[in-house]
């Protein structure tokens, strides 16, 4: 049984289209993460949700918005793809909220806007 | 904001040598993560470090957090191929996020 799982893996689209990432996490866990791997693989946390609940927003452009439905869900939806967008995208989560716990990552999503 | 520098950003080593990499913090650290990502893959946690001046080993990977809870360091003692991928340090920032360093990547020479 996958962990942390990601659909889709692989998304190729045009500019200004809006895509949907989702992830699923079967540990019981209630925080969950997104995060940005860029071509040089700086890896950069962008939102955490805890328990459904939006805990860290960095500063990431408000095209950009997830969603939880339940602790084991978070989604992220991107309006207006730009090519600046194009990166790998990683849900992780972890047992809870604060640092202390390891992250249990999923396989990613790679985000290709031509 | 708080940077957290990893060096070197990339080694190539013959298989069988030792490789180390370096996670300096600018910041006093209340613990350290190391996660492991082969090449294609996702992030995988290795070990997590709390106490100053603490050393932990897992088969050939030494990890080591400094006195100054500063900075932190992983050894891998005669390496194999096994070993290629891109290794990150994460560092606790504030209660609820890490910061990840910026990676060293591993190739090994067979």
């Amino acid at each position: 049984d996958t962990a942390v799982s990601q659909t889709p893996k692989y998304l190729v689209t045009q500019m200004g289209n809006d895509k949907s990432i989702k992830c699923e996490q079967n540990l019981g866990h209630d925080t969950m993460y997104w995060y940005k791997q860029d071509s040089k693989k700086f890896l950069k946390i962008m939102f955490s949700y805890n328990n459904k609940e939006l805990i860290i927003n960095e500063t990431v452009p408000n095209r950009f918005s997830p969603k939880s439905p339940d602790k084991a869900h978070l989604n992220l939806h991107i309006n207006s793809l730009e090519l600046g967008d194009s990166a790998v995208y990683f849900c992780a989560s972890s047992q809870d909220l604060g640092t202390g716990n390891e992250q249990y990552f999923g396989p990613g999503t790679r985000l290709t806007v031509t | 904001g708080q940077q957290v520098m990893q060096i070197p950003q990339y080694q190539h080593v013959q298989e069988g040598e030792d490789f180390t990499t370096y996670c300096n913090s600018s910041t006093t650290l209340s613990n350290i993560q190391w996660y492991k990502q082969r090449p294609g893959g996702h992030p995988v946690f290795l070990i997590q470090l709390v106490k100053s001046g603490e050393v932990k080993k897992q088969k050939r990977l030494t990890f080591q957090f400094g006195e100054a809870k500063k900075n932190s360091s992983l050894h891998i003692t005669a390496t194999q191929t096994t070993d290629v991928g891109t290794y990150f340090c994460a560092v606790a920032s504030g209660t609820y996020k890490y910061i990840f360093g910026t990676g060293t990547r591993l190739k090994v020479l067979a």
